[in-house]
C-alpha cells in the first residue's frame, strides 16, 4: 500500500524558510517522479513542484520559482521542499504526491495527508 | 496558463439519485484530464485519469467522458460517501486544477 507522510510544516514569519519533507513507503520510491500540490485555506489546488525519479529533473510552477527547491533522497525513501523567502500567500496544505509524466507534464496519483504551512508575522 | 472552470460550484443532490459534473478548458487538453475527490479534512483522491478510465480500486458507479474542451463525471447513484467535493485537473500542459463543485445533500 502507497504511503506518504509530510511533516515540517508550521508557523514561520513572512521571509522566513522552511522545509518540508514526505517520507514514501509500500512502493520503488526512486522509480516514481513525485510532486508538491498545496492549498490555501478554503481554497483550490495549485501544482508547485515535481522531480523525476532519479531527482536529474526538477520542475516549479512560476509563483514559486526561484524560492523553493525540491530535492529528494532516493536512499531514505523521502522527498523535500526547502522554501525560502516565504510570503502569506504560500499559506497552505501542502501535500505530497506520485507523479506520472506520461504527456511530458505532470499528473499526480496518491497523495498524503499534508502539513500545513502558516505564513504570518 | 490552462484555465479550468467547474459547473456548478454546489450541486444538491439526493442520495440514490444521479449526479452529472461538468469541466471546460479553455483550450484543448485532449484527453489529459483527471477527476479527483476531496472530503473534508483529507486528501485528494484520484478517480479518473486520461477522462475516462477509473483508477484503482474506483467503483464503476463513477464515469468520465469528454476531451478536448469539455468534459464530465459522472456518478450514477449517489451513495453517502460520494458526498465531497469534486476537482478536474489538466495535464495536458503544466497541471492546473478547476475550483471545485462540491456535491451536498439535498
Amino acid at each position: 500500500e502507497v504511503q506518504l507522510l509530510e511533516s515540517g510544516g508550521g508557523l514561520v514569519q513572512p521571509g522566513g524558510s522552511l522545509r518540508l519533507s514526505c517520507a514514501a513507503s509500500g512502493f520503488t520510491f526512486s522509480s516514481y517522479a513525485m510532486s508538491w500540490v498545496r492549498q490555501a485555506p478554503g481554497k483550490g489546488l495549485e501544482w508547485v513542484s515535481a522531480i523525476s525519479g532519479s531527482g536529474g529533473s526538477t520542475y516549479y510552477a512560476d509563483s514559486v520559482k526561484g524560492r523553493f527547491t525540491i530535492s529528494r533522497d532516493n536512499s531514505k525513501n523521502t522527498l523535500y521542499l526547502q522554501m525560502n523567502s516565504l510570503r502569506a500567500e504560500d499559506t497552505a496544505v501542502y501535500y505530497c504526491a506520485t507523479t506520472s509524466f506520461l504527456t511530458g507534464y505532470p499528473s499526480t496519483d496518491y497523495w498524503g495527508q499534508g502539513t500545513l504551512v502558516t505564513v504570518s508575522s | 496558463e490552462i484555465v479550468m472552470t467547474q459547473s456548478p460550484a454546489t450541486l444538491s443532490v439526493s442520495p440514490g439519485e444521479r449526479a452529472t459534473l461538468s469541466c471546460r478548458a479553455s483550450q484543448s487538453v485532449s484527453s489529459n484530464l483527471a477527476w479527483y475527490q476531496q472530503k473534508p479534512g483529507q486528501a485528494p483522491r484520484l478517480l479518473i485519469y486520461g477522462a475516462s478510465t477509473r483508477a484503482t480500486g474506483i467503483p464503476a458507479r463513477f464515469s468520465g467522458s469528454g476531451s478536448g474542451t469539455e468534459f464530465t463525471l459522472t456518478i450514477s447513484s449517489l451513495q453517502s460517501e460520494d458526498f465531497a467535493v469534486y476537482y478536474c485537473q489538466q495535464y495536458n500542459n503544466w497541471p492546473t486544477f478547476g475550483q471545485g463543485t462540491k456535491v451536498e445533500i439535498k
